[in-house]
């Protein structure tokens, strides 16, 4: 089975801040990676697809890249909505999520 | 606007190890039987578990190693609504469990929707 590790596990920012996280697979998965946010008692919600598409109503502050085994997610300038957790999920194979990064407002 | 909502059995999220349960997601607002979907399940406080997965036409079928032999997926394409028998239960198994909606209407395992979630707790 695939593995998926983020890091940092938590992240603490500002707003305005310009952050980046990272997701590591244990194996090549090409582009199949996704990213989600989930804010608390909520649902998750898809932001990013395959690596870098950002999905429909998504604000262009956010940036997936990457490709392989390693992928990254950019928040250009964090708005105060933006302090959720973040997943990556990789779709290359039965799919596997990250343990999350927790964006914290500093 | 696509809209997704599970719910769990008469006598609610709550049961003993050892014993069943079926929950349901009543879709709205797309074609239901043009999409794959799954379950994914979140125990409080933790990360995401996908759990298994449907093709559209309910001919195929995948789980997770945590669930394989206990669990079972299927769909009623003609009353928009996915299922999930769960029997066995564990202590383990409790969780939110999400009904998600594929995004392309293959198994390409992007959700693009998800339901509010219901909780399932195991417990003696």
């Amino acid at each position: 089975d695939i593995q998926m590790t983020q890091s940092p596990s938590s992240l603490s920012a500002s707003v305005g801040d310009g952050v980046t996280m990272t997701c590591r697979a244990s194996q090549s998965i090409s582009s199949f990676l996704n990213w989600y946010q989930q804010k608390p008692g909520k649902a998750p919600k898809l932001l990013i697809s395959a690596a870098s598409s950002l999905q429909s109503g998504v604000p262009s502050r956010f940036r997936g890249s990457g490709s392989g085994t390693e992928f990254t997610l950019t928040i250009s300038s964090l708005h105060p909505e933006d302090f959720a957790t973040y997943y990556c999920q990789q779709s290359y194979s039965i799919p596997a999520f990250g343990q999350g990064t927790k964006l914290e407002i500093k | 606007e696509v809209q997704l909502l599970e719910s769990v059995g008469v006598w609610g999220g709550l049961v003993q190890p050892g014993e069943s349960l079926r929950l349901s997601c009543a879709a709205s607002g797309f074609t239901f039987s043009s999409y794959a979907m799954s379950w994914v399940r979140q125990i409080p406080g933790e990360g995401l578990e996908w759990v298994s997965a449907i093709s559209a036409s309910g001919g195929n079928t995948n789980y997770a190693d945590s669930v394989k032999g206990r669990f079972t997926i299927s769909r009623d394409n003609s009353k928009n609504t996915l299922y999930l028998q769960m029997s066995s239960l564990r202590v383990e198994d409790t969780a939110v469990y999400y009904c998600a909606k594929d995004h392309y209407g293959s198994g390409s395992y992007i959700f693009d929707c998800w339901g509010p979630g219901t909780l399932v707790t195991v417990s003696s």
